[in-house]
């Protein structure tokens, strides 16, 4: 399997542009999972799907940010508009069901918010 | 909310150190996961745990859920240059079967 895939793996913009990370899950996983990573908060979880719904958004910082998951096999987190505080690595990650729900994890995107 | 405290923040150990870290939470637990994450890289699952007292090795890494629910500790035997990196502990609460909580890492560093 190809694991959890990311793109892009490198984003600069502006501030006030529109960002849209998307991601791909492990083929028959159910739940999908954002996280966002700073050195000064360490991983935090922005958002879970289970079978495509969003079931905790709780962690989403603040209107600017939304997510959706239209099927099984892709996900998008948007960022409208950016800002600079936005910087970060922003990993998706997926689970199957069943007791043992490990959690496996793309490789990030890197964003750059000037 | 929730939080796990992993402990030491960051650690300076001579190749060939056996590396102790672990993490205690507020909270009763039914999941523990190890994960490392390596520069430009996502987290890895190192060793996953799901009942009290398990213990279970990878290679030179061995991790343990602690009896009461609410700790974990992770050892890793005779490091090497490539054990490098941030380790971070997670848990899954009782009752909440999906969301995971990370602790703040651990960040291993070998001297030569």
């Amino acid at each position: 399997d190809a694991g959890v895939i990311q793109s892009p793996r490198h984003e600069v913009t502006e501030m006030g542009q529109e960002v849209t990370l998307r991601c791909k899950p492990i083929s028959g996983h159910n739940s999908l999972f954002w996280y966002r990573q700073t050195m000064m908060r360490g991983l935090e979880l922005l958002i879970y799907f289970n079978n495509n719904v969003p079931i905790d958004d709780s962690g989403m910082p603040e209107d600017r940010f939304s997510a959706k998951m239209p099927n099984a096999s892709f996900s998008t987190l948007k960022i409208q508009p950016s800002e600079p505080r936005d910087s970060a690595v922003y990993f998706c990650a997926s689970s199957a069901t069943g007791h043992e729900k490990t959690q496996y994890f793309g490789p990030g995107t890197r964003l750059l918010v000037l | 909310g929730q939080q796990l405290n992993q402990s030491p923040q960051s650690m300076f150990i001579q190749e060939g150190e056996d590396v102790s870290m672990n993490c205690t939470s507020s909270s009763i637990f039914n999941t523990w996961l190890w994960y490392k994450q390596e520069p430009g890289e996502g987290p890895v699952l190192l060793i996953a745990l799901y009942k009290a007292g398990e213990l279970t090795s990878n290679g030179r890494l061995t991790a343990q859920f602690g009896i009461t629910r609410k700790d974990s500790f992770l050892n890793i035997s005779a490091s090497i240059p490539s054990d490098v990196g941030i380790y971070f502990c997670a848990g899954r609460e009782m009752n909440r079967d999906d969301k995971i909580i990370f602790g703040k890492g651990t960040r291993l560093h070998i001297l030569p």
